[in-house]
């Protein structure tokens, strides 16, 4: 079984700011992670698939790297909508999804 | 334009059997490399992923739960459903069906419906 470990548990930032996120995974994913965004009351929204790639109408100051077993999303410049949960999902045989980071202000 | 929505009972028994159906639109189960699947998420905790079923009925099951999970497609009417047994204050949560598209890595969801969400209790 693949475990997801989030960091920092919460992040806070102000509009402006870069925010760094990261995922690690206890075994190799390769490039198959995804990051979600949960705002209260609402389903996750897909951000970033295969490690890299954004997801259809998401803006430009979100990107996702990688390197090994370490994954990051970064937000270049927070906007006010930004401020949410945010998960990590391995895409294994068996996926799941990291305990989450939350970006607050 | 792509909605889902879970439907069925919000409240069940311990011991009882849950069975929740997902209706979509603007895509067909009958369209190669399509699938629906099911996560859920209990009150503050991070979603966990339970099933996915693909065009072809391939379906595929959480290690864990798929002793007591079973899921379905009706393609000609929209609909998915989802079955689990034997069910326990722990399964509480949030239900989400969600739809993934052919051209990303399967277990990647691009579009959630709302959710349901089921308490478990006597």
């Amino acid at each position: 079984e693949i475990v997801l470990t989030q960091s920092p548990a919460t992040l806070s930032l102000s509009p402006g700011e870069r925010a760094t996120l990261s995922c690690r995974a206890s075994q190799s994913v390769q490039m198959y992670l995804a990051w979600y965004q949960q705002k209260p009351g609402q389903a996750p929204r897909l951000l970033i698939y295969d490690g890299s790639r954004r997801a259809t109408g998401i803006p430009a100051r979100f990107s996702g790297s990688w390197s090994g077993t370490d994954y990051t999303l970064t937000i270049s410049s927070l906007e006010p909508e930004d401020f949410a949960v945010y998960y990590c999902q391995q895409l294994s045989n068996w996926p799941s999804f990291g305990p989450g980071t939350k970006l607050d202000v | 334009q792509i909605t889902l929505k879970e439907s069925g009972p919000t409240l069940v028994k311990p011991t009882q059997t849950l069975s929740l159906t997902c209706t979509f639109s603007g895509f067909s189960l009958n369209t190669r490399g399509v699938g629906v699947g099911w996560i859920r998420q209990p009150p503050g905790k991070a979603p966990e992923w339970l099933a996915l079923i693909y065009w072809d009925d391939d379906k595929r099951y959480s290690s864990s739960l798929q002793p007591r999970i079973s899921i379905s497609k009706d393609a000609a009417n929209n609909r998915v459903g989802l079955t689990m047994t034997n069910m326990d204050p722990v399964d509480t949560a949030t239900y989400f069906c969600a739809y993934r598209p052919p051209y990303l890595s399967r277990f990647v969801f691009d579009s959630w419906g709302h959710g349901i969400l089921v308490t478990v209790s006597s």
